[in-house]
């Protein structure tokens, strides 16, 4: 089916291990996001991605290294994690990153650091 | 700066009650408006736009949202809500060519 998986959709790790968060998207949208999303904060972006080989940040990059090897795939990578990064995590995609395009979301990896 | 300001954090309503999620950006270009919802345990998706044209925008499950250019408000409205209607909605705002700008979210809470 069409559309755009996340996973793990759970994940629990300890301070200061590297954790990977999966996200793939069927579609071949340009774009790719990635989201935290906390409690009185909203959604934050973390990365995105204008096509494969092209990242850049967004509000909150600290702690966090991403990759876009291929058009479908957009892995972000804890490389040390903090408790501070527990967090539900979401994978967004669109055509284009902006105008009138619509952003579709995957169901989000919850991850919590011990 | 742009910013969107979903005015109300929670919203408690009792079922087949009318309900107003309020939504007001600020930006000096033109915009495009957007509201999503997320359901518990799932991503967010597109409830309804505006792009141009009328003013008044409709999703297919009731709700409603307005564009007001000179309150700069983007107000997200159902005549009666259900209990499955319960969930979380943003507001979002996309300022000219920028990338999408969301608002912190309103929880609404169907009361039996």
């Amino acid at each position: 089916d069409a559309g755009i998986t996340q996973s793990p959709r759970y994940k629990i790790t300890e301070t200061g291990r590297q954790v990977t968060l999966m996200c793939h998207q069927t579609w071949s949208h340009s774009y790719m996001f990635w989201y935290r999303q906390d409690l009185g904060h909203g959604l934050r972006l973390i990365y995105y991605s204008a096509a494969a080989d092209i990242t850049d940040k967004g509000e909150v990059p600290d702690g966090y290294v991403v990759s876009r090897s291929k058009t479908e795939n957009f892995p972000l990578t804890l490389e040390s994690a903090t408790r501070s990064q527990t967090s539900v995590y979401f994978c967004a995609s669109s055509e284009i990153g902006t105008g009138d395009q619509p952003q579709h979301f995957g169901d989000g990896t919850r991850l919590s650091i011990l | 700066a742009q910013s969107v300001t979903q005015l109300d954090s929670q919203v408690p309503v009792f079922e087949e009650a009318p309900v107003e999620l309020r939504c007001n950006y600020s930006s000096s270009v033109s915009v495009y408006l957007f509201w999503y919802v997320q359901y518990p345990n799932q991503g967010l998706q597109l409830l309804l736009k505006y792009l141009s044209g009328s003013t008044l925008v409709e999703s297919i499950n009731g709700f409603e949202a307005e564009f007001n250019k000179s309150q700069t408000s983007f107000h997200l409205r159902k005549p009666s809500v259900h209990i499955s209607d319960t969930a979380e909605y943003f507001c979002a705002v996309t300022p000219g060519d920028d990338k999408i700008i969301f608002g912190k979210g309103t929880r609404l809470h169907i009361l039996p």
